[in-house]
């Protein structure tokens, strides 16, 4: 499974838009985005996933650049409640994901 | 809603003890996954199962053993529990597979302090 480098913390006003970038240069051509957070002392919680198509739900918006090396995960309007450490995984066939050190988004009033 | 529940949130064990940790997940999915996460460390795989009676080892299977005699049920076992295994325990699942696409849902952790 390709290896994902991201930031280890960002910040962000609350009600302003948060992107978190995530670099995946070698991914091969199965493999899926994931994006994961964490609060504290909780599980961690799925958030989105893409495979080349930019993806929007109700938490997130997922861009995938063309060539498919980088993403950038949109909170549209960040509140105190998504400050976490955010998980960019890549990961293929198998299933089995794997977890770097993520990014700690602090949300700030 | 996906419901993963792990059996004990925290638990307190002596050195040597055998310790039982059991995840139940009420999706019917094939998937089931053991992490364990240290700070500084992140999330690290200990082992995972596509099916029932089915294991593979992940990257720090050492000092472990699983057990999924039932579908719903995976169950991490340490044969004798030591210090450095002092560690928050996160189970995980997930539908069909192994196939890209889809999603892991985890439960809510089981921290473990052996003394």
């Amino acid at each position: 499974d390709a290896k994902t480098t991201q930031p280890p913390s960002m910040d962000c006003a609350e009600g302003r838009a948060a992107n978190l970038p995530c670099n995946h240069s070698t991914i091969s051509g199965n493999e899926y985005v994931y994006w994961y957070r964490q609060i504290h002392s909780q599980g961690p919680q799925y958030i989105i996933h893409g495979l080349k198509n930019n993806e929007t739900n109700e938490m997130a918006s997922l861009i995938i650049t063309e060539d498919r090396k980088s993403s950038t995960l949109i909170l549209p309007h960040a509140t105190l409640r998504d400050t976490a450490v955010y998980y960019c995984i890549v990961s293929g066939a198998t299933n089995k994901l794997i977890f770097g050190t993520g990014t700690l988004l602090a949300v700030q009033p | 809603d996906v419901k993963v529940t792990q059996s004990s949130r925290y638990l307190v064990k002596r050195t040597g003890e055998k310790v039982f940790l059991e995840c139940v997940q009420d999706m019917d999915h094939e998937n089931m996954f053991w992490y364990r996460q240290d700070p500084g460390l992140g999330l690290r795989l200990i082992y995972f199962s596509y099916d029932v009676k089915m294991k593979e080892k992940g990257d720090i299977p050492e000092g472990y053993s699983v057990s999924r005699e039932k579908k719903e049920r995976f169950s991490l076992i340490l044969e004798s529990a030591s210090t450095n295994q002092t560690s928050m325990y996160l189970c995980a699942s997930s539908p069909t597979g192994p196939y890209p696409g889809n999603t892991i849902y985890f439960g809510e952790g089981s921290w473990l302090t052996v003394v």
